[in-house]
């Protein structure tokens, strides 16, 4: 069936480190993917998207990009800060046509100034 | 604009009592979801909404769970009876375009169940 796989949390880095978030996916067919972000008391709200492959999603400084050959869609930014401390899921849609989110179990990630 | 407003924000009921959730979707957005969030885990869908029309409810536990959207706006979900293994986070969500599969959807708060 279609599936999301993150990388395992917790994540914790410092202040201005470079960040990499792990997602691969399994699906038939051409998903569109997905990075949506969960702040503290907050909902989930999406961050940047792909539709296709090789697109590039961005936001907020953090990027992604759709590899069709490797089916990931990595999340990444060079320079984090204690702002970024949230959830983060990784997401398809679109599978056969059917617009329902498949999610990723998230990852938790903590930022130290 | 205006978010998608849930309620209520927490609930603590007994095993066995019936509870329901609300949700209002942003305005002119005819598609509605209710996802739910296990501890730890990402959300799953249980029921989608176009307009008034449920479009897929495959995962919903129809034994207990139930779910309407009269008039294509505002959503409640029921749970009757509830289980220990219900608690978990609630969600809803809505999107404007019908039939775009990267249309992105937006997410209320959610409501946290504790069934004890």
């Amino acid at each position: 069936g279609n599936s999301v796989t993150q990388m395992e949390g917790p994540v914790t880095l410092s202040e201005e480190a470079f960040l990499t978030i792990n997602c691969t996916y399994t699906a038939t067919g051409y998903p569109s993917l997905f990075w949506y972000v969960q702040y503290p008391g907050e909902g989930l709200q999406l961050l940047l998207k792909a539709t296709k492959a090789d697109d590039k999603g961005s936001n907020k400084g953090f990027e992604a990009t759709y590899r069709k050959e490797t089916t990931s869609f990595h999340l990444e930014k060079g320079s984090v800060q204690v702002s970024d401390s949230a959830v983060y899921f990784c997401a398809l849609s679109g599978i056969q046509g059917a617009q329902k989110l498949v999610f990723g179990q998230g990852t938790r990630l903590t930022i130290n100034p | 604009e205006a978010g998608v407003v849930q309620s209520p924000r927490y609930k603590i009921i007994e095993k066995k009592q019936p509870v329901a959730f609300w949700c209002n979707p942003i305005s002119g957005h005819n598609t509605l979801y209710w996802y739910r969030q296990n501890l730890g885990q990402g959300p799953e869908l249980l029921i989608r909404y176009e307009n008034e029309e449920a479009v897929d409810d495959s995962q919903l536990p129809k034994d207990r769970f139930s779910a309407e959207r009269l008039k294509g706006v505002d959503s409640t979900l029921k749970i009757q009876p509830a289980e220990l293994g219900d608690s978990a986070v609630y969600l809803c969500a809505s999107s404007r375009e019908q039939g775009v599969s990267n249309s992105p959807l937006h997410f209320g708060n959610g409501t946290r169940l504790t069934v004890t």
